[in-house]
């Protein structure tokens, strides 16, 4: 499986935009990039997934670059509810999930 | 609530003991799939199912784990005489069948395994 590259941590205050980088230069041209999040005591969350175009949805946006060898999950305002750990996932043929270490997003009041 | 539900949330086991997990997927989900997660790093993947079929496992499944989905519906994971590395949380998740890579898998909110 290809494998994304992600900061431990981040920090934003809250009712700011977070932007989460992730690099995947070893992507292939099938691999989908999923992003997922992970709040406390709690399993694993979707948040939203693109091939190669830029992409929105009521949780977060997802901007890919043209060579789609990195991508940026933006949280347009964040909230206290966002502290969560992001998993950056590139998903291929196969049906399984290979999470790396995520970032760890703290979002401070 | 009609998410993905796990049984028991919390097991605490013996050293060498067996323990068995219970998973029931959103209703009318083709795809399960087991995960492990240890403090401080992301899941791993262990095995999925289709329908009843099993039809990939990591090499993280020795032969003292075991799988099964038998009605296509629930499934369980037994673990057989239990060590302490195999300490962790047990992760579900389910996915409809639409056949592409894009399906969203939607996570129960595990089991979790102390062995002593």
């Amino acid at each position: 499986d290809a494998k994304t590259t992600q900061p431990n941590s981040m920090e934003s205050n809250e009712e700011e935009p977070v932007h989460l980088p992730c690099n995947h230069s070893t992507i292939s041209g099938t691999d989908y990039i999923h992003w997922y999040r992970q709040l406390p005591s709690q399993g694993p969350e979707y948040v939203i997934h693109g091939l190669t175009s830029n992409v929105n949805n009521r949780m977060a946006s997802l901007a890919i670059a043209e060579d789609r060898k990195s991508s940026t999950l933006i949280l347009h305002r964040a909230t206290l509810r966002d502290a969560a750990v992001y998993y950056c996932i590139l998903k291929a043929a196969g049906n399984k999930l290979t999470f790396g270490g995520g970032t760890r997003v703290l979002v401070k009041p | 609530d009609t998410g993905v539900s796990q049984d028991p949330r919390h097991k605490i086991t013996k050293r060498g003991q067996n323990v068995t997990f219970r998973c029931d997927p959103i209703s009318e989900h083709n795809r399960l799939y087991w995960y492990r997660q240890t403090l401080g790093q992301g899941p791993e993947f262990l095995t999925y199912f289709q329908n009843e079929a099993q039809l990939e496992k990591s090499r993280l499944l020795s032969d003292r784990f075991s799988a099964e989905r038998p009605k296509g519906s629930f499934s369980t994971l037994e673990i057989q005489r239990t060590e302490q590395g195999d300490s962790a949380m047990y992760l579900c998740a389910s996915s409809p069948l639409a056949g592409t890579v894009s399906n969203e898998q939607f996570f129960g909110p595990g089991t979790r395994l102390t062995v002593l």
